[in-house]
């Protein structure tokens, strides 16, 4: 069955980078784009941006441009979203979801990222 | 930037029918997502393009658009309905998804 798994939580102090990990099991890692949506506490879902795992090209939201890079790794089928010059406001729970023609199918369990000094 | 308009809260009585609305301009030319969200958990898709369910949704769960508005109804609403939805989708213009800002069911 297809799962999606990802890293612990992570507490960063403001500056920071945070990298958090998505590895993909029970289907062909190639075949499906992989988002990255995040959600603040007690906020609405917001798209981050996509990789393509078969070709490696990734296209991101104007919001994140400049400080998001999301990366992948066809020998392990993990994706990984690394978020740089961490704010206050980036605290939130970032989530990894398989593309599926216009819609999310399966979504990772959610990394509880928190921004603190 | 493209925007979606939902209700930020929805209550019905358990055994009824509840309606979740999502507005956004020319919606009735794109394929709309439904999503679930429990306390503390990550989204389930609950309706696709439109009007279609995946594998282990209940029929309970149905989608339909009119005009501006797409809608998301569940009939006879249970207790363990209470949950965010959220209403998603792909925005032509950007090759980007959209999601609405989320609406919260109350099971009374």
């Amino acid at each position: 069955q297809v799962q999606l798994v990802q890293s612990g939580a992570e507490v960063k102090k403001p500056g920071a980078s945070v990298r958090v990990s998505c590895k993909a099991s029970g289907y062909t890692f190639t075949s499906y784009y992989l988002n990255w949506v995040r959600q603040a506490p007690g906020q609405g879902l917001e798209w981050m941006g996509i990789i393509n795992p078969s070709a490696d090209n990734t296209d991101y939201a104007e919001k994140f441009q400049g400080r998001v890079t999301m990366t992948r790794d066809t020998s392990t089928s993990t994706v990984y979203m690394e978020l740089s010059s961490l704010r206050y406001e980036d605290t939130a729970v970032y989530y990894c979801a398989r593309l599926a023609g216009e819609f999310f199918d399966f979504w990772g369990q959610g990394t509880l990222v928190t921004v603190s000094s | 930037s493209y925007e979606l308009t939902q209700p930020p809260s929805e209550s019905v009585a358990p055994g009824k029918t509840a309606r979740i609305t999502c507005g956004g301009d020319y919606i009735g030319s794109k394929s709309v997502q439904w999503y679930q969200q429990k306390a503390g958990r990550a989204p389930v898709l609950v309706i696709y393009y439109q009007s279609d369910r995946p594998s282990g949704i209940p029929d309970r769960f149905s989608g339909s658009k009119s005009g501006n508005t797409a809608t998301l109804t569940i009939s006879r609403v249970e207790a363990g309905d209470e949950a965010d939805y959220y209403c998603q989708v792909w925005d032509g213009s950007s090759d980007h998804p959209v999601f609405g800002g989320g609406t919260k069911l109350t099971v009374l």
